[in-house]
């Protein structure tokens, strides 16, 4: 099956504590996003990046970090300097950097007790 | 700051009606959309898109329109059926925004509620 898969599904964390968010697509797209979703919101972006081994802030990278080692996996650090990072978090990835689709994973829902 | 936004928030049709769900986009320079559905705790679909050099595109039962001239785009949903049920997100990529190119800004969706 080709696509997007996020693990895990259902993330608990205690506060001041970083947590991993993972992301692995086999579509063989260039480009990966994390975006974040808060209740009745849009999506918002966190990082993105068009190419292994680089990658760019987004409008609320704060609190956020990111690695492209490798074309299939962009994993997402959710930092204890972010400070309301209980949400939905979203990875996509497209074909390329220049309005290529982007196609969405099912989603990490992250609860910070 | 330029932003993609919806006219409603909700939408309740009854099974077997069209739907249409609007958006309404302000930055000019946009030249690719797209239409997402996302059901609930489920990551975005996509749906249909459109260039700005067109002004309808049909897929399945979905139709995208666009009209540049009051920068409005609406996806038309014909014989909506309770599967059709989702919110629906319009997104849309700026040529050059943030100075990269393929980032979607969305728009806060509209939710569809389909009553037998």
């Amino acid at each position: 099956d080709g696509g997007i898969t996020q693990s895990p599904k259902y993330l608990f964390r205690k506060e001041g504590q970083n947590v991993t968010l993972s992301c692995e697509q086999n579509l063989n797209h260039d480009a990966m996003y994390w975006y974040r979703q808060d209740p009745g919101q849009g999506l918002r972006l966190i990082y993105y990046s068009q190419i292994v081994n680089d990658f760019q802030k987004g409008d609320i990278a704060e609190g956020y970090s990111v690695s492209r080692e490798k074309k299939e996996s962009f994993p997402l650090t959710v930092t204890s300097a972010q400070k309301n990072p209980t949400a939905f978090y979203l990875c996509a990835s497209s074909n390329s950097g220049s309005r290529g689709t982007q196609y969405f994973g099912p989603g990490t829902r992250l609860t910070v007790l | 700051g330029e932003s993609v936004g919806l006219h409603l928030p909700t939408l309740s049709v009854q099974e077997g009606d069209n739907s249409i769900i609007n958006c309404a986009y302000s930055n000019s320079a946009s030249d690719y959309f797209i239409w997402y559905k996302q059901e609930s705790g489920k990551g975005p679909q996509f749906i249909i898109d459109i260039r700005s050099n067109m002004d309808k595109r049909q897929g399945q039962r979905v139709t995208v329109l666009l009209n540049k001239t009051v920068k409005h785009l609406s996806l038309q949903i014909a014989a909506t059926q309770p599967g059709d049920s989702a919110v629906y997100f319009c997104a849309e990529t700026p040529i050059f925004y943030g100075g990269s190119q393929g980032n979607l800004i969305f728009g806060k969706g509209t939710k569809l509620s389909v009553k037998p």
